[in-house]
């Protein structure tokens, strides 16, 4: 069946313009994740949905990353005034309930010049 | 939040059993144990998950000792397309902490 689909794949930004993430979860899926990966670590939380309530955005790192899904299916992830601390790959992945395990989409791959 | 401590990287010939190790010593009672794998350009695929003893599925074995504080995820048989970064998340599920991973490297 299909995955988890990210989409763009990769954007180029200049610094200070906004942008729009996309990510379709597996259908059915309640849970959905926002993560942060920079070059060499590992995954790093932003924010979590339970259908359309975001319930944790603690690891959003600043008030300009905004977060949605307004239908509790697709979710949206906004940068807004982009900078280049902000150049990493945003992988969304989404469970079928809070404890079970995560599936993961293959990542949109931000570079903000 | 949970932490987790994992060797940074291991190199293993093709054909043998690697097992790398995971320490979470402040590791909460409710917390189950999950291992990912993360190839260049994708993200990470769950490949097994464990609360206590031992798991075994079509790909790996989970060894977690009875006070939890580490887990062994073993690969029997390495081959080149093991070659990834592993990770051993631990933390409530919506706030899981990857850290840094172990890079395998499998060679010829």
């Amino acid at each position: 069946g299909a995955g988890v689909s990210q989409s763009p794949r990769y954007k180029v930004a200049k610094r200070g313009q906004d942008v729009a993430l996309r990510c379709d979860p597996i259908s059915g899926h309640v849970s959905l994740f926002w993560y942060q990966q920079a070059l060499g670590q590992g995954p790093e939380f932003l924010t979590y949905f339970q259908n359309e309530a975001q319930l944790d955005k603690s690891g959003l790192p600043s008030d300009r990353f905004f977060a949605e899904r307004p239908e509790g299916s697709v979710s949206t992830l906004k940068i807004q005034r982009t900078q280049q601390e902000d150049s990493a790959v945003y992988l969304c992945a989404s469970s079928l309930n809070p404890d079970s395990p995560l599936h993961f989409g293959n990542g949109t791959r931000l570079t903000v010049t | 939040l949970a932490k987790t401590t994992q060797p940074i990287s291991m190199d293993s010939y093709e054909g043998q059993e690697v097992n790398i190790t995971c320490s979470h010593n402040n590791i909460a009672t409710n917390d189950y144990i999950t291992w990912y794998q993360q190839f260049p350009s994708q993200g990470p695929r769950f490949i097994i998950q464990g609360y206590k003893t031992k798991v075994t599925n079509e790909v790996a074995s989970l060894f977690i000792p009875a006070d939890r504080k580490s887990s062994t995820l073993s690969l029997p048989r390495v081959s080149l397309s093991d070659t990834a970064v592993y990770y051993c998340p631990l933390g409530g599920a919506n706030n899981l902490f990857f850290g840094t991973g172990t890079r395998l490297t499998v060679i010829p």
